[in-house]
């Protein structure tokens, strides 16, 4: 199963509205990170946010982060016809010798589309 | 600055051929990964590199799939014969990683090779 599991699996809403994406996962992490995907082009990365942090704020982009629930949101404010994409969440979780060579499990994501 | 360097970025062929993607990851990056992306199964690792020495290759579907990393510049994905079902987007992924092994950076990806096999 995947270690990161996103919800809504779609989300459709007016620009200017807020938009919210949860990540769920399930084992211990170094860090999680959220990233969009823009169609017919590869995966850019937003935001970090580490297992020692709860929140982290990038423009219009707040990330938060409750490693007793093991899960995560992305909050995007305002959004804007161009946000439309898809949002993946990934976690780093090291292996057993304490390595993670920053491998990244990532979610299904979350298809968002904002409607001008 | 550069990012990574995905080549073709569309190949059609046929069931049968040999197919060869390659990477130029960010220079200075130690850790390079591979992913295949379809609807039905996502985002998948399949196999990652660390100063271009394979670490995990788990991921990698058949024996019909191999990947080197000659070095630290560059890389190739090989499906040899190819399937139809191996259509997809295969993504390569590059990240600096700490001497010991971890790493709090992001993966920066290239394009991707929209492989269709007919």
């Amino acid at each position: 199963s995947q270690q990161g599991e996103e919800d809504p699996q779609a989300l459709s809403i007016q620009e200017g509205e807020n938009a919210t994406m949860n990540c769920s996962y399930k084992t211990s992490i170094n860090n999680l990170q959220w990233y969009r995907q823009n169609s017919g082009r590869g995966l850019v990365h937003l935001i970090l946010i580490r297992s020692n942090e709860r929140e982290k704020h990038s423009g219009r982009l707040r990330v938060t982060l409750d490693t007793s629930k093991k899960s995560s949101s992305l909050l995007i404010t305002a959004s804007r016809a161009a946000d439309t994409a898809s949002y993946f969440c990934a976690t780093d979780a090291s292996n057993a010798g304490g390595t993670s060579y920053g491998k990244l499990t990532f979610g299904q994501g979350t298809i968002l589309t904002v409607h001008p | 600055d550069a990012g990574v360097i995905q080549s073709p970025r569309h190949e059609v062929t046929e069931m049968g051929q040999e197919v060869t993607l390659r990477c130029k990851p960010i220079s200075g990056h130690n850790s390079l990964f591979w992913y295949r992306q379809t609807m039905m199964r996502g985002l998948e690792l399949l196999i990652y590199f660390n100063n271009n020495v394979p670490i995990d290759d788990s991921g990698m579907p058949e024996d019909r799939f191999s990947a080197k990393m000659p070095n630290a510049s560059f890389s190739t994905l090989k499906i040899q014969p190819s399937e139809p079902r191996d259509s997809a987007v295969y993504f390569c992924a590059s990240s600096p990683v700490g001497a010991s092994g971890g790493s709090n950076q992001p993966q920066h990806f290239g394009d991707g090779t929209r492989l269709s096999i007919l």
